[in-house]
């Protein structure tokens, strides 16, 4: 079964310095990877995909099938960067597998 | 002003009470979704929807039912047999299986009183 795994619940960075949110996954095949992010009193909205490999926010975030991780890296955290964000799996036939999610708090 | 829209809010039951949360999509999307939101559990997939008059029971299904009649609908309803129902309910929406991700709805928190 496919399993994505956030190992922080909570990651507290200061302000301008640089942030990883983790996350692992499990599956054999060719996985989709997706951050989502969902900012206080704010719909979850996608961050980015892998596929498209796009800098959204200055976030990144590269698929290492060799360690089957997909982390969100961004070199300076800004304060409004504070959000829960979630990892998510497509595997292309079921729907998305999301991770327990990691909260980001971005200290001044 | 194309989206996906949750009704109510906030909604209070009693218990025993079978409740209704609405979610309707403008998107022309196939598919929709619901989810339930907890603090530390993240997001798990209650029922699931890819075209009309079918639908599929995700990961935590029991005390939950759902209907398709519509494209655009995908109601879902907490019945009294649901044992913990007081969470956050997120429903989404997507083209054909999902593979370019989801748009998702703002959310309806319930509270069993």
């Amino acid at each position: 079964a496919q399993r994505v795994t956030q190992p922080e619940k909570l990651l507290s960075v200061f302000k301008g310095a640089p942030v990883e949110l983790k996350c692992n996954y499990s599956y054999s095949g060719s996985p989709e990877l997706f951050w989502y992010v969902q900012y206080s009193r704010q719909r979850l909205q996608l961050l980015l995909r892998h596929i498209s490999r796009e800098s959204i926010k200055g976030f990144t975030a590269d698929l290492n099938k060799g360690e089957t991780s997909f982390h969100l890296k961004k070199p300076f955290a800004q304060e409004e960067d504070s959000a829960m964000y979630y990892c998510a799996l497509y595997s292309g036939n079921t729907p998305l597998v999301f991770g327990k999610g990691t909260r980001l708090s971005v200290i001044a | 002003d194309g989206g996906i829209t949750q009704s109510p809010k906030y909604l209070f039951r009693k218990e025993g009470q079978n409740v209704t949360l609405s979610c309707e999509q403008n998107l022309n999307h196939d598919a929709m979704y619901w989810y339930r939101q907890d603090p530390g559990q993240g997001l798990r997939l209650i029922y699931y929807s890819q075209i009309v008059n079918d639908f599929q029971k995700g990961d935590i299904a029991e005390g939950y039912s759902v209907s398709r009649e519509k494209k655009e609908s995908f109601p879902l309803t907490v019945t009294s047999a649901q044992k913990n129902p007081t969470a956050f309910y997120l429903c989404a929406s997507s083209t054909n299986r999902g593979q370019h991700g989801y748009t998702f709805g703002s959310g309806t928190r319930l509270t069993v009183v």
